[in-house]
């Protein structure tokens, strides 16, 4: 299965630009980058998925080198109400279980 | 809003109960898929299903069952719950088209606590 590693716990103040990076070095060709949000006693919701270079939509963005080894989560100017787990699976939801694996994903705490 | 329902929202029952959690979605989605957690821990993929009459084991062993007998409904049943079945129980179910194709819809959970 497809493994990624991403820091436990981040901090941030409200306003400011939080960029959450996860490894995935044994990707494989077939395999998106999807990135989930998940707050106390809630499902995990989706937050971003992309393939390669650059993925934005109306809450972040995802940047993806060429060599795909690794990506970055981008959330700009987070509110306390990011405060999250954030969770980073790689792999391809048709070809079997390789993006069902959530890891410990990284606790975001944004202060005031 | 994802159309994907559990019930019941929170269980409490005695040891040795049998027990059934629903879950049902309204998208069409040919994928299902349970995971149980702890609170604060991960997430762990108990069952999968890619269709009718298809259920898999997820990553980690469970005692519970499952069954895909209509594309919409994919129930958990535990035939004898104990103390070390109390977690909460998500369930979540994708399509195979469209641009969420590889996004996972996850319900509201069941938490269950087994006394």
């Amino acid at each position: 299965l497809a493994k990624t590693t991403q820091p436990i716990s981040m901090d941030s103040y409200e306003g400011q630009e939080v960029n959450i990076t996860c490894s995935h070095n044994n990707i494989a060709t077939n395999d998106y980058i999807t990135w989930y949000q998940q707050f106390p006693s809630q499902g995990p919701r989706f937050i971003i998925q992309g393939y390669k270079t650059k993925v934005t939509n109306e809450v972040a963005s995802l940047f993806i080198p060429a060599d795909r080894k690794s990506s970055t989560l981008s959330l700009p100017r987070v509110s306390l109400s990011d405060t999250a787990v954030y969770y980073c699976l790689v792999g391809d939801l048709d070809t079997g279980r390789r993006a069902l694996t959530f890891g410990s994903g990284t606790r975001l705490q944004v202060q005031p | 809003e994802a159309d994907i329902y559990q019930t019941p929202r929170y269980l409490v029952i005695g040891t040795g109960k049998k027990i059934t959690l629903e879950c049902s979605q309204t998208m069409g989605h040919d994928k299902m898929y349970w995971y149980q957690q702890d609170p604060g821990m991960e997430l762990h993929l108990i069952h999968y299903s890619y269709g009718v009459n298809s259920t898999e084991k997820g990553d980690l062993s469970s005692e519970s069952t499952v069954s895909r007998i209509r594309t919409e409904h994919f129930p958990l049943t535990l035939e004898s719950a104990r103390p070390s079945h109390t977690s909460q129980y998500l369930c979540a179910s994708s399509g195979s088209s469209g641009s969420s194709y590889n996004e996972q819809f996850f319900g509201p959970g069941t938490r269950l606590t087994v006394l």
